[in-house]
């Protein structure tokens, strides 16, 4: 079965600067997809990005970006120019392909704080 | 467009009895499933959908069951409710393979679920 670890289960960060959140991951298959999640105090998980296993080019959205390494099965999230609205709780998910794999395996979550 | 939509959003039961969580959505996706969060555990999978009429079991399937009778709802059944069910529940879908994919599942809103 897939695992996926992250390793810090709080983080802070000052308003503007830069943080990076550790994922990794364990895994056989050769065909699957990451994702970050986040949850703030309302309670509602809202993707902030994703990664194909295939493309070696990392994904970026806006002041999100991952540093994802195939082979060292480590999937980190920065986020620069942190806002007080980027609290929240962060989770990463692995998903299979095809079949029943495209189900959501996840971390246990790092809580960021963003201080003013 | 709604979305995923979860009834109800808190719910207090005493120990033995039974309940619905009700799930719907209205983007036509194949894939359902049932989540639960706890402190410190992330979300972990109870039970799964594939497709109307095709179920299959998470994580932590002991103590729920489901249905999929058509593409758009998938209720979660508690059977006897104990103390340790006491939880956050949440509902997601998802139509791997297409453009709304790029988006992974998307969740409900969550609900709230104390058993005394």
């Amino acid at each position: 079965a897939q695992t996926v670890t992250q390793s810090q289960p709080e983080m802070s960060v000052q308003e503007a600067e830069t943080v990076t959140l550790s994922c990794t991951y364990d895994t056989s298959e050769s065909d699957y997809y990451l994702f970050w999640y986040k949850q703030p105090p309302s309670r509602q998980m809202i993707l902030v990005i994703r990664q194909e296993a295939y493309k070696q080019q990392n994904a970026t959205e806006n002041r999100f970006s991952v540093n994802f390494q195939k082979a060292a099965k480590s999937f980190s999230l920065k986020i620069s120019d942190s806002q007080l609205g980027d609290a929240a709780m962060y989770f990463c998910a692995y998903s299979g392909s095809g079949g029943s794999n495209y189900k959501l395996t996840f971390g246990k979550g790092t809580l960021l704080t963003v201080n003013p | 467009n709604a979305g995923v939509t979860q009834t109800p959003k808190f719910q207090v039961l005493k120990t033995g009895q039974s309940m619905t969580l009700q799930c719907a959505q209205d983007m036509n996706h194949e894939y359902m499933s049932w989540y639960r969060q706890d402190p410190g555990m992330g979300l972990r999978l109870i039970h799964y959908s594939v497709g109307a009429g095709i179920t299959d079991q998470g994580e932590v399937p002991n103590g729920y069951n489901v249905s999929r009778s058509t593409t758009e709802d998938f209720p979660l059944r508690l059977l006897s409710a104990a103390p340790s069910q006491t939880s956050v529940y949440f509902c997601a879908s998802a139509r791997p393979g297409q453009g709304s994919w790029l988006y992974g599942y998307t969740f409900g809103s969550g609900t709230r679920l104390t058993v005394v």
